[in-house]
């Protein structure tokens, strides 16, 4: 099992304020490692899968770095909006070498 | 692409029923599903793995006869609460992986969730 931490736990930033938020991870067991976002109300979104050392991944104003042999990913947020306002989660994926253990998440505020 | 519905999104029962979640991938087949838990203020715990055609794998301290878990077909699995009681009031979410070598392999596409509360 790989077991993840995320912090901060929660985050509030102003519109337009660029942020980002860590994953940490014991980096001798690494296989792969998913982001979601999951918006209150809605299911949880799959953003990312992270899986080479050095890997960068971007979705619009989102992206996802990935050093695993330091064990962390950063997901970064460039000129938050307030619909960018969810809870970020990440997990290994559930595979037959072990179970996608969930951190607590980053819960992201954006205010107007 | 890669939707899942769950059904019912909300339930309310009284203690000792039974109640029954589905599962369904949408627009795909996947022959693994998820089912986690969530307590408030807690993170997602995984209850159980279910493959179909098979028998679900449960993780430890999940009761097998208490969390039914039919997986019938590549589309749906369902998820039985037997006999339930207040202490099983919690967000029950779902999540479907694509066959191996698709295009939504690994990555788990989440069910809208469903909130169930016993009086």
């Amino acid at each position: 099992i790989l077991n993840v931490e995320q912090s901060p736990q929660s985050l509030h930033v102003q519109e337009g304020d660029s942020t980002n938020f860590t994953c940490s991870f014991p980096s001798s067991n690494f296989y792969a490692l998913h982001w979601y976002r999951w918006e209150t109300a809605k299911s949880p979104e799959a953003l990312f899968v992270m899986t080479l050392n050095g890997d960068e991944k971007k979705k619009g104003r989102i992206s996802a770095t990935l050093n695993t042999k330091e064990g962390y990913s950063y997901l970064y947020i460039k000129g938050s909006q307030p619909e960018d306002s969810a809870t970020y989660l990440c997990a290994p994926p559930n595979t037959n070498a072990g179970k996608s253990t969930f951190g607590d998440g980053t819960t992201l505020t954006v205010k107007p | 692409g890669a939707v899942v519905s769950q059904h019912p999104s909300w339930v309310i029962c009284k203690s000792g029923t039974s109640v029954k979640i589905e599962c369904r991938s949408l627009d795909f087949q996947a022959t693994t599903m998820f089912w986690y838990r969530q307590f408030p203020k807690q993170s997602l715990m995984l209850m159980a793995t279910s493959n179909e055609g098979s028998k679900a794998t449960y993780e430890q301290g999940v009761e097998k006869d208490k969390f039914l878990i039919n997986h019938a077909s590549l589309t749906l699995s369902t998820l039985t609460v037997t006999s339930a009681h207040p202490e099983d009031s919690s967000f029950y979410i779902c999540s479907a992986k694509g066959l191996a070598g698709a295009p939504y392999q690994e990555t788990q596409y989440f069910g809208p969730g469903t909130r169930l509360l016993v009086l």
